[in-house]
């Protein structure tokens, strides 16, 4: 059972443009929503995170939106450059416990010079 | 901010070899580490929870004894792929949680990822 939905599976966009990607989850006592960057062979790198208890959060051009009824969370990236184009993961994380991270399925983003 | 080193970076074995990737955590101590592992443009896939001085917590249909993993102390957790088989070449990740991040991490401990272990197994 995939707790954490992503889509789309990949994403072209024009550079200036604006770069969004969208994640549900099923499990309503995750309470820590992050979003990871990772560009080929490389581990990925913390870009921003959010809790449940704002519905937004703003980091440069990096934005997440969060919808708490509807369970779900999204990252905008504004004026999307060549150098965003990577794999976005979305996550989220239960407080208790090991405290793992439960990933998306990731997000293939090119931006189109 | 918190660096987590892993290494090696890539490595090519023969079946039936065994195979060790470390982590560790530079600049912090972490007295819990992850290993995750991840096949091309697929998502990362818990595999463990190791734990400092303790015994590491493995997901469900993760093989202990094939992939065993030892947390001596609280900036390194080693992860031994014992007698490899060309289906465990895979992408192997680690990641540590360090200090509590205000800015990006709304104030949670972050998760810190290694640069990756690329095995491939002949």
């Amino acid at each position: 059972q995939q707790q954490v939905k992503q889509s789309p599976q990949s994403l072209i966009v024009q550079k200036g443009g604006i770069s969004i990607i969208n994640c549900a989850y099923e499990n309503t006592a995750f309470d820590y929503f992050p979003w990871y960057q990772q560009f080929p062979g490389k581990g990925p790198a913390l870009l921003i995170a959010i809790r449940p208890d704002v519905s937004e959060k703003k980091e440069g051009r990096f934005t997440i939106s969060f919808n708490k009824s509807a369970k779900q969370f999204s990252l905008h990236i504004m004026d999307s450059q060549p150098g965003d184009s990577a794999t976005y993961f979305c996550a989220a994380r239960v407080n208790t416990g090991r405290r793992a991270l439960t990933f998306g399925s990731g997000t293939r983003l090119q931006v189109q010079p | 901010g918190a660096v987590v080193s892993q290494h090696p970076s890539r490595v090519i074995c023969k079946s039936g070899t065994s195979v060790k990737i470390e982590c560790r955590s530079l600049d912090f101590q972490a007295t819990t580490m992850f290993w995750y592992r991840q096949f091309p443009k697929q998502s990362l896939m818990l595999m463990a929870t190791s734990n400092e001085g303790s015994k590491a917590t493995y997901e469900q249909g993760v093989e202990k004894d094939k992939f065993l993993i030892n947390h001596a102390s609280l900036t390194l957790s080693t992860l031994t792929v014992t007698s490899a088989h060309p289906e465990d070449s895979s992408f192997y990740i680690c990641s540590a949680r360090g200090p509590r991040d205000r800015g990006p991490s709304s104030g949670a401990n972050v998760l810190t990822f290694g640069a990756g272990s690329r095995l491939t197994v002949l």
